[in-house]
Formats: C-alpha cells, structure tokens, sequence
C-alpha cells in the first residue's frame, strides 16, 4: 500500500529564517498531496494543497514543489514566525477511495 | 467555509461504559467522513470510512463492534466507542471531504475529541 515518509522529524529555526520539510510517496497513482498544520490540542488545519498536474503552488510565504518523477513533495515557509511553531504532516491520496496517508509529522520550533 | 465541528471536545467516562462522539460539518454537505485516532506525538491513524447512508469501512485491525460508525446525513456522522477500556484513551478526529466542485478530494478537520477512560 503507499507510504510516506516525511523528514525531518524535528526542526529549530530562527525567527525570519526559512524552513522546509519534504516527504516522499510511494504509489505512483497519488495525485493530491495537502499539508496539515496542528496545534497542540487541535484538529489539523488544512494550509496548501496540491495536485499532480502542477508543479509548485505558493500561497503568501507558504509554497509547496511536488516533483511527480521522484515521488517526493516540500513545504516551504518563509519569514517564520513564532506562530509558526506547530506539527506539520504531509498526506498523499489517490482517486481510489480518497484516503489520506500521513506522513509521520515534523514538530516545526520558530525561536524569536 | 468549510468548517467541522466536534462535540464533545474532551469526555471522561469510566471502564465499561460508552462513549459517543459526533461530528458535523457546518457549512457544506459531505458525503464522506473519516475517523482518525491520535496518540501522543504521533501521527493520525485512519480508523474508518464514513459514507452517508451506508455501512462505514474499516481500517485493518479496528474492531467494527467496538468503534460504531453512523453516518445518518450528510452533515452529521458519529463514532460511539463501545465498553471503552482504559487503552481506548486517545485524541479521536473527524474530517469530512468537501463535494465542493474541483475540491472534491480535499478533507477538511474537526478540532478533535479527548478521551480518557478511567
């Protein structure tokens, strides 16, 4: 069945710095790929998608590059904030039943 | 738009008894929904599939007389945990897949219900 794998696992950085967290799938049949953020204590919030037939979205400092011949994906986020400091998962899914497969998170610290 | 909602947002419950978990979608019509669970630190595990009007499809290794999913309209679907034992404790999250046209794939989260049974 697919699988995800999202690196890395933890990552620090300073305020106004980037940060970038890839995933890599492995069902070539997945076609959406959307990036979750959590809050501790919350529901996953919905932040960018994207679907196979594009290459890069952007979305104010939030970007996300799907590259379909080597099955991985990035979320990019610019001019981090401290409010940016969340748990960040990545999922893929197909038309075939329309799950989502998570990958495992990475617990995102912005320091100011 | 496209808001989902939870009710109750954190339940304590004793051994033995039920619990039962609803969620809705407020602004928009879902045919599907999905029940996740999530332990600390870890990632959301997918328990079912919910489709209105039918029998919901469960994951490998969920226990379908344990975890009862009804799926009675297409704003509401509800996750009733079944003489709940203490290892049954967890973060349980719904997301409903918007009809939207052209979103038709994109799941949208409720805020999730803590559990904890003692």
């Amino acid at each position: 069945g697919e699988n995800v794998e999202q690196h890395p696992s933890t990552l620090s950085v300073q305020e106004g710095d980037s940060a970038v967290i890839k995933c890599t799938y492995s069902d070539s049949a997945s076609n959406y790929f959307p990036w979750y953020k959590q809050e501790l204590g919350k529901g996953p919030q919905l932040i960018i998608d994207i679907r196979s037939n594009v290459g890069e979205k952007k979305d104010q400092r939030i970007a996300v590059t799907l590259n379909k011949t080597a099955k991985h994906f990035s979320l990019h986020i610019t001019e981090t904030q401290p409010e940016d400091s969340a748990v960040y998962f990545c999922a893929a899914s197909s038309n075939q039943g329309g799950k989502l497969i998570f990958g495992q998170g990475t617990e995102l610290s912005v320091k100011p | 738009g496209a808001v989902v909602s939870q009710h109750p947002s954190w339940v304590i419950c004793k051994s033995g008894t039920s619990v039962k978990i609803e969620c809705r979608s407020l602004d928009f019509q879902a045919t599907t929904m999905f029940w996740y669970r999530q332990f600390p630190k870890q990632s959301l595990m997918l328990m079912a599939t919910s489709n209105e009007g039918s029998k919901a499809t469960y994951e490998q290794g969920v226990e379908k007389d344990k975890f009862l999913i009804n799926h009675a309209s297409l704003t509401l679907s509800t996750l009733t945990v079944t003489s709940a034992h203490p290892e049954d404790s967890s973060f349980y999250i719904c997301s409903a897949r918007s009809g939207l046209a052209g979103r038709t794939d994109t799941q949208y989260f409720g805020p999730g219900t803590r559990l904890t049974v003692l």
